[in-house]
Parts: structure tokens; sequence; C-alpha cells
């Protein structure tokens, strides 16, 4: 597609709940990065892909926490037994490169933002 | 670990005044350095990048910004504002030997007329 998509754009949940949330990269970009913003804050990572490929899942929070590529492709962030704590916008991100080479521009999606009540 | 210190997170100034957004990193390595704008309502967005070779960088809207390795340093600066530069600045920066981007907490630029 033409830019980083991500769906839902708002998801508004009750604390206990499973949530999922897309991204679906730009077209050939290799890599792509999940962050997470909290209000007035600095996007803080939490995993990232090369392909399928999951390269470093360091920056998330716990074991409630998880994403996918399967394809290399789309991805989902899933977020079992959801806390309020949870509440952030969730950023995707995309790049063309698969390591580093000094172009690792990252393409950002609209965000999804989370609510958990 | 790598960190990224914006020391400003709010910067109120005049409309035609000058600006500087502070930014620095710790890093032990080689990195490379970035600035995002996300206006209000929005995503982030590139402002500008060093990859390497000269320490001032262009990037858009008329925004520069310089590299000072001995000082780990990523100062952006415009020499006159505009009411459309209202926005989060985040500087960030990602090592050389790796893919991560780690952003700083950003800094809200505000635009007064």
């Amino acid at each position: 597609g033409a830019g980083v998509s991500q769906s839902p754009r708002y998801k508004v949940t009750k604390r206990g709940q499973d949530v999922a949330l897309r991204c679906d990269p730009i077209s050939g970009h290799v890599s792509l990065y999940w962050y997470r913003q909290a209000l007035g804050q600095g996007p803080e990572f939490l995993t990232y892909f090369n392909y399928e490929a999951q390269q470093d899942k360091s920056g998330l929070p716990n074991d409630r926490f998880s994403a996918e590529r399967p394809e290399g492709s789309i991805s989902t962030l899933t977020i079992q037994r959801t806390e309020q704590r949870d509440s952030a916008m969730y950023r995707c991100a995309s790049s063309l490169q698969s390591r580093s080479s000094g172009a690792n521009v990252l393409t950002f999606g609209a965000g999804s933002r989370l609510t958990v009540l | 670990a790598q960190s990224v210190t914006q020391l400003d997170s709010q910067v109120p100034v005049f409309e035609e005044a000058p600006v500087e957004l502070r930014c620095n990193y710790s890093s032990s390595v080689s990195v490379y350095l970035f600035w995002y704008v996300q206006y209000p309502n929005q995503g982030l967005q590139l402002l500008l990048k060093y990859l390497s070779g000269s320490t001032l960088v262009k990037g858009i809207n008329g925004f520069e910004a310089e590299f000072n390795k001995s000082q780990t340093s990523f100062h952006l600066r415009k020499p006159s504002v505009h009411i459309s530069d209202t926005a989060e600045y985040f500087c960030a920066v990602l090592k050389t030997s790796y893919d991560k981007v780690i952003f700083g907490p950003g800094t809200s630029l505000s635009v007064i007329p």
C-alpha cells in the first residue's frame, strides 16, 4: 500500500479481554517495528521483525504481549488479559532496509489507540 | 545501552523567532541520528537524519541539525519559526550495528503568534 496501515484506529476494551492490533506495512518493506507511546512521551520500542523473523522482542513489557509476522508482511500485536496500564497509542513502523545501512528511515502508521477500562 | 535525552520538555517561542531543541545521546559506538516531528493528532514523520559526512544536516520545513560527536549532541534549529511548526519533536538514535531505533521523550514546541 501507499503507507503503513494500522487497524483498528481506536479500541476500547474491558480489563481482562484480549486485543489484537494489526499493521500492514508499506509493500516491499523488510523491517517492521512496534512501538508504544504514552501521552506526552516518546515512542517506546517493543519489538521488530526482518521479514518474518522476530529479531528483538526485548521491549515487550511482559509475557502478555506477543507479536507475529508469519508471512513477512502483515503483523499482529496481541495483548492478552489486558490491564488498564496497557492503555496507550500503539504505533507500527516499517523500513526498506533489513540491516543497518544508514538508510533505516522509519515510516510510521497513524497508530492504534487502546483504552482499557 | 543507548539512550536519548531531550532536556526541554516544552519550548514556547514567538512566531518568527529562532528556536533550538536540544538532544543528547549516550552511545559508545557510532550512531545514526534522526529528528522526527509529530503534528497534533498525526503520526510521526521524518524531519532530517545524520548518517555520515557533513555534520550540518538540512531537513524539511527549514529545519537543520548539527551533529557534535565530542558533545554527543544533535540539536535541532530553525532561524524563524512559523505557527505551523507547533508540534512534538523527537530525537532518535540508531546504532550503526543494529536496527533498533530508540527515541527520546520529546519536546513540545509551541509557537506563539
